[in-house]
């Protein structure tokens, strides 16, 4: 059936450090993709899609590309700051528009 | 804008109960959908409603069943509730397009389950 799948966490960087979370995905055809942050005490906020191959996303210095030949879609980030210290889910919307998450990675930034 | 609303915010109840929980979708939204997300792990998709009637269902036993009230809002009910049901149950509304309505997913904070 259709996943995702992405890097386990938790993840501990500095503050202004390049931040990479690695997401791959298994579907029939051609999902949309997403990128959702949870943080404490709150429900999920997307915070960027991509909805066909070689698509970028980007919100909030995040980025994230749509590589169908590698069935990934890596989320970036230049410099971190102690405010994006949260759980991020990487997500698919498969063919019969369900939303299949990953686990998610909690990321922890140290000032 | 209030944006999605969930109540309560914390349950606790005994196992063989049976719970209710209340779901208001964000302003202009008529789809709302549900999601269990166990500790650790990410939301798991419980179903979802649209013009009062269930239109998408995930792998979630009949125990676990929902309506739509003509405002829109939403209830989910568990019964039998196991100890495996403890989680954060989420609400998330949608406006309905027809297809790819669910790209445009807005999350509730949620209820929190714990069932003793």
């Amino acid at each position: 059936g259709d996943s995702v799948t992405q890097m386990e966490g938790p993840v501990t960087l500095s503050e202004e450090a390049f931040l990479t979370i690695n997401c791959t995905y298994t579907a029939t055809g051609y999902p949309s993709l997403f990128w959702y942050v949870q943080y404490p005490g709150e429900g999920l906020q997307l915070l960027l899609k991509a909805t066909k191959a070689d698509d970028k996303g980007s919100n909030k210095g995040f980025e994230a590309t749509y590589r169908k030949e590698t069935t990934s879609f890596h989320l970036e980030k230049g410099s971190v700051q102690v405010s994006d210290s949260a759980v991020y889910f990487c997500a698919l919307m498969n063919r019969d528009d369900k939303i299949i998450f990953g686990k998610g990675t909690r990321l922890h930034i140290l000032p | 804008d209030a944006g999605v609303t969930q109540s309560p915010t914390h349950l606790i109840k005994t196992r063989g109960q049976q719970v209710t929980l209340r779901c208001s979708p964000k302003s202009g939204h008529d789809t709302v959908s549900w999601y269990q997300q166990a500790l650790g792990q990410g939301p798991q998709f419980i179903f979802q409603y649209y013009e009062e009637e269930e239109r998408q269902r995930g792998n979630f036993p009949d125990r676990f069943s929902g309506h739509q009230f003509p405002n829109y809002s939403s209830e989910l009910n568990v019964n039998a509730l196991l100890l495996g049901d403890s989680a954060l149950y989420l609400c998330a509304s949608s406006p309905y397009t027809g297809v790819r309505g669910n790209e445009k997913l807005f999350f509730g904070s949620g209820t929190q389950l714990s069932v003793l």
